[in-house]
């Protein structure tokens, strides 16, 4: 079946610094990919809609500039946290849709200390 | 704007019990899915309805789906304690030139021995 790698599985980074998370498709190309967040006791909230070789389309309130995603090929999309701070401290799920249905990452759980 | 609404939020219950999880969403949509989250992990797929009146069964869960009542449910039927879990609908709607999901605020299910 459709397999999303996600990496890393959590990072603990210091407050000012920037970390990288990347979710690939392995067995399937994706146009477009979806970055979520979770905060403990919560839903999904969907962040931003990633796409191939163009622009990411943000959800309201989530400021494109502190979280950059970058879809440069039809297997890989990256979600920057840039200049992280504690309140960033969140579970981060990417997922994309093969042909049918929507398949996830395994999430990565962010630490900003 | 697309709304999800899952009740209850917690559920404790006895094990060899039954119980059912609603979902309700604010306007058509093509699809719905069901989502278990065991903590700390990331999603994995249980159902995905397609049409007015689907019903799909697994083990000691069956999720319906109404269309015109906009609402879906989830059954467990003689409850186990490994079904404890965080269960989650969503609903899968074109947004613009994209499809996204809006998930439900998610039920934190307790099967006690």
């Amino acid at each position: 079946g459709a397999v999303v790698s996600q990496h890393p599985s959590w990072v603990i980074c210091k407050s000012g610094t920037s970390v990288k998370i990347e979710c690939r498709s392995l067995d399937f190309q994706a146009t477009t990919m979806f970055w979520y967040r979770q905060f403990p006791k919560q839903s999904l909230m969907l962040m931003a809609t990633s796409n191939e070789g163009s622009k990411a389309t943000y959800e309201q309130g989530v400021e494109k500039d502190k979280f950059l995603i970058n879809h440069a090929s039809l297997t890989l999309s990256t979600l920057t946290v840039t200049s992280a701070h504690p309140e960033d401290s969140s579970f981060y799920i990417c997922s994309a849709s093969p042909v049918y249905g929507y398949t996830f990452g395994s999430g990565t759980r962010l630490t900003v200390v | 704007e697309l709304k999800v609404e899952q009740n209850p939020l917690f559920l404790s219950m006895q094990e060899g019990k039954n119980y059912t999880i609603y979902c309700n969403y604010s306007t058509t949509s093509d699809r719905l899915y069901w989502y278990r989250q065991d903590p700390g992990k990331s999603l994995e797929s249980l159902f995905v309805l397609l049409s007015n009146g689907a019903v799909k069964q697994e083990g000691r869960l069956m999720a319906s789906l109404d269309t015109k009542a906009r609402l879906s449910t989830l059954h467990i039927t003689a409850a186990v304690h490994d079904l404890s879990a965080t269960y989650f609908c969503a609903v899968d709607k074109q947004s613009g030139s994209a499809r996204q999901l809006t998930f439900g605020s998610g039920t934190q299910l307790t099967v006690l021995p």
